[in-house]
């Protein structure tokens, strides 16, 4: 089986741009959420989806939005892109929305210029 | 915010010898895990330990959880270069909505 994959791996973007991530959860995996890890820092919460659904949403501002598809795929996208952006953004996946491990991405790493 | 705080901040040790990790974390919990990330790249899930247990084992791997103190081990024994990465301990305190709280993570060095 496929883990998660997220594209793309490394995004280079100008300040007040735009951007969208995406993510493939894990066969049979319904919850999709989003972290943002900045550099020396412990992953951060975005959101959370299930079965099509925000369960969660972190601290962010609005630029930052989410979706989650039929195929329980997802897109992170943020808007007027800042350079405190700049971050390795993960996608999380699993079964259920708690209570398990989760398996993650291998993140795409974002470069806000 | 972070909930979690791991301890020490950074651990070189000798190949062969055990490490020891801990975690403190402030508010309630259904369950505490932790990861290892290798050069900033993902998260790979080591082991979860709910509420309700003391201690649990994987491999090398142990854990253990005191919900009094709030506070987590991981302990990996007969460590190997290849243990060398960040490790990260997250509490899940559930809910409609799960996240997870990230401590900011301790860098494990293992010297061949």
């Amino acid at each position: 089986d496929a883990g998660v994959t997220q594209s793309p791996t490394h995004l280079i973007k100008t300040r007040g741009q735009h951007v969208t991530l995406r993510c493939s959860p894990i066969s049979g995996h319904k919850s999709v959420s989003w972290y943002q890890q900045v550099l020396g820092q412990g992953p951060q919460f975005i959101f959370q989806y299930y079965e099509k659904e925000e369960r969660g949403r972190g601290n962010f501002p609005d630029r930052f939005s989410a979706r989650q598809f039929p195929n329980y795929s997802s897109e992170l996208n943020v808007n007027a892109l800042l350079l405190g952006d700049s971050a390795l953004y993960l996608c999380a996946s699993s079964r259920m929305t708690g209570g398990h491990g989760y398996t993650f991405g291998s993140g795409t790493r974002l470069t806000v210029v | 915010s972070q909930q979690g705080e791991e301890d020490p901040q950074a651990l070189s040790i000798q190949e062969g010898e055990n490490a020891t990790m801990n975690c403190s974390y402030k508010t309630s919990i259904n369950n505490l895990q932790w990861y290892r990330q290798n050069s900033g790249r993902g998260l790979v899930h080591l082991i979860l330990i709910r509420s309700n247990e003391r201690e649990k084992h994987s491999g090398r791997l142990r854990v253990t959880l005191d919900t009094s103190k709030k506070s987590s081990s991981l302990l990996i024994t007969a460590s190997r270069a290849a243990d060398t990465a960040s490790y990260f301990c997250a509490t899940d305190a559930s809910g409609a909505n799960s996240k997870l709280t990230f401590g900011k993570g301790i860098t494990l060095s293992v010297r061949p």
